[in-house]
């Protein structure tokens, strides 16, 4: 069964453009979360969706958005890109409600650098 | 709020030794309890995960940890430690499952050298 599948791996965007991350869940996941990593604030949760709904929120501007299709993929936009929104961004898909084991399941990531 | 302490940023064992990663969790209610490890340029693997019930936790590469809930804590162990250990490792709480959400809050990790 193929792992969670983020694309792109890397990229280097400039300050006040745009970027939209993508990930492709676990064959049968159907809950997607994104988390931020940097070296200063650590992994913060940025949001969680399931059956195409955000159900969680973190305490992230409104720069920061997400969404997820009927397939259960899942892209997250940042808007207006800051030198500060250079981080790690991991993808995690789970199972959900009764069927849930507790795991997350991570990508890989994708670097982005704001120059 | 929930919380999570790691205290120890760096730690370095030597290869044989036994390891001891500690972490404090803040939490109203039974916590859920992970934790994960983390290669540079990797996402995080989950080694153990505590929901309930027998408060000694075996995980995989070897890894145990231990849920003490008179003192907030979820420490992780290793009776000997391999080079391919040294990793980031995040300890991790857990609001609701079964329920609304699968939100972690992560500690802030440690990151294990391992001397030959």
């Amino acid at each position: 069964k193929a792992g969670v599948t983020q694309t792109p791996r890397y990229l280097i965007k400039t300050r006040g453009q745009q970027v939209t991350l993508s990930c492709s869940p676990i064959s049968g996941h159907r809950s997607v979360s994104w988390y931020q990593q940097t070296p200063g604030q650590g992994l913060q949760f940025l949001f969680e969706y399931f059956s195409e709904t955000q159900r969680n929120k973190g305490n992230f501007p409104g720069r920061f958005s997400g969404r997820q299709f009927s397939n259960s993929r899942s892209e997250m936009n940042v808007s207006t890109l800051e030198l500060g929104d250079s981080a790690l961004y991991l993808c995690a898909s789970s199972l959900f409600g009764t069927e849930n084991t507790g795991e997350l399941f991570f990508g890989e990531g994708s670097r982005l650098t704001v120059l | 709020a929930q919380s999570v302490t790691q205290p120890d940023i760096h730690i370095t064992v030597s290869e044989g030794a036994s390891l001891e990663l500690r972490c404090n969790y803040s939490y109203g209610a039974t916590p859920y309890l992970f934790w994960y490890v983390q290669s540079p340029g990797q996402g995080l693997q989950l080694l153990l995960k505590y929901f309930s019930g027998d408060t000694l936790v075996q995980g995989i590469k070897g890894f145990e940890a231990e849920f003490k809930r008179s003192q907030s804590s979820f420490n992780l162990r290793k009776p000997s430690v391999h080079w391919s250990d040294a990793a980031e490792y995040f300890c991790a709480v857990g609001a609701n499952y079964g329920g609304a959400t699968n939100k972690l809050i992560f500690g802030t990790g440690t990151l294990l050298a391992v001397q030959p």
